[in-house]
């Protein structure tokens, strides 16, 4: 497909478990990064990617939270010991090429909920 | 830091009538700032976007924004709004080390029959 897809889109996990969500990208894309959207709020910047580097990722909210792209392409948030704060749509975001002025374009995000 | 502020949670109008929505940025440098859409259970669609040049910028859906750089705001509107427009709207400014958005809180945005 021609946008952001992004699995699973919704996530159910107990509290305690591991779990990894996936973003692919625009193909082509050599920025990408990941939001943190809580139920009401704006999306909050979790980390960043250019390529296969993860360039900032001052947005993690803890070392639990954990992400990568190793072929610079897709990539995977895996959130480790899920708590019940981690309940929050995640959304990936990509863009082309680099420079402040490149739209983001997002994906329609992942659901996680934290009992 | 930066920052963003829109100063209404939620707005309603009738079908028809004039939208304004409110954003209000604080940023050090000249802002590149973006309003994207939100519908349940989607995700966000970029709107419009002001880098630099003419003020009063033109987006999708019939949608504009002015930036005003005296006032730091980034009003979006529209002279008439449609039901489908009902949605979460989301202010953004680019900001800090890696290009990632800055995004205000979001108003949403019922519409009356």
């Amino acid at each position: 497909g021609a946008g952001v897809s992004q699995s699973p889109r919704y996530k159910v996990a107990k509290r305690g478990q591991d779990v990894a969500l996936r973003c692919d990208p625009i193909s082509g894309h050599v920025s990408l990064f990941w939001y943190q959207q809580a139920l009401g709020q704006g999306p909050e910047f979790l980390t960043y990617f250019q390529n296969e580097a993860q360039l900032d990722k001052s947005g993690l909210p803890s070392d639990r939270f954990f992400a990568e792209r190793p072929e610079g392409s897709v990539s995977t948030l895996k959130i480790q010991r899920t708590q019940q704060e981690d309940s929050a749509v995640y959304l990936c975001a990509s863009s082309s090429p680099l420079g402040y002025q490149e739209t983001q374009y997002f994906g329609p995000g992942t659901r996680l909920l934290v009992l | 830091a930066q920052s963003v502020t829109q100063p209404d949670i939620h707005i309603t109008v009738s079908e028809g009538a004039s939208l304004e929505l409110r954003c209000n940025y604080s940023y050090g440098a000249t802002p590149y700032l973006f309003w994207y859409v939100q519908s349940p259970g989607q995700g966000l669609q970029l709107l419009l976007k002001y880098f630099s040049g003419d003020t009063l910028v033109q987006g999708i859906k019939g949608f504009e924004a002015e930036f005003k750089r005296s006032q730091s705001s980034f009003n979006l509107r529209k002279p008439s709004v449609h039901w489908s427009d009902a949605a979460e709207y989301f202010c953004a400014v680019i900001g800090g080390y890696g290009q990632n958005f800055v995004f205000g809180p979001g108003t949403r945005l019922s519409v009356l029959p």
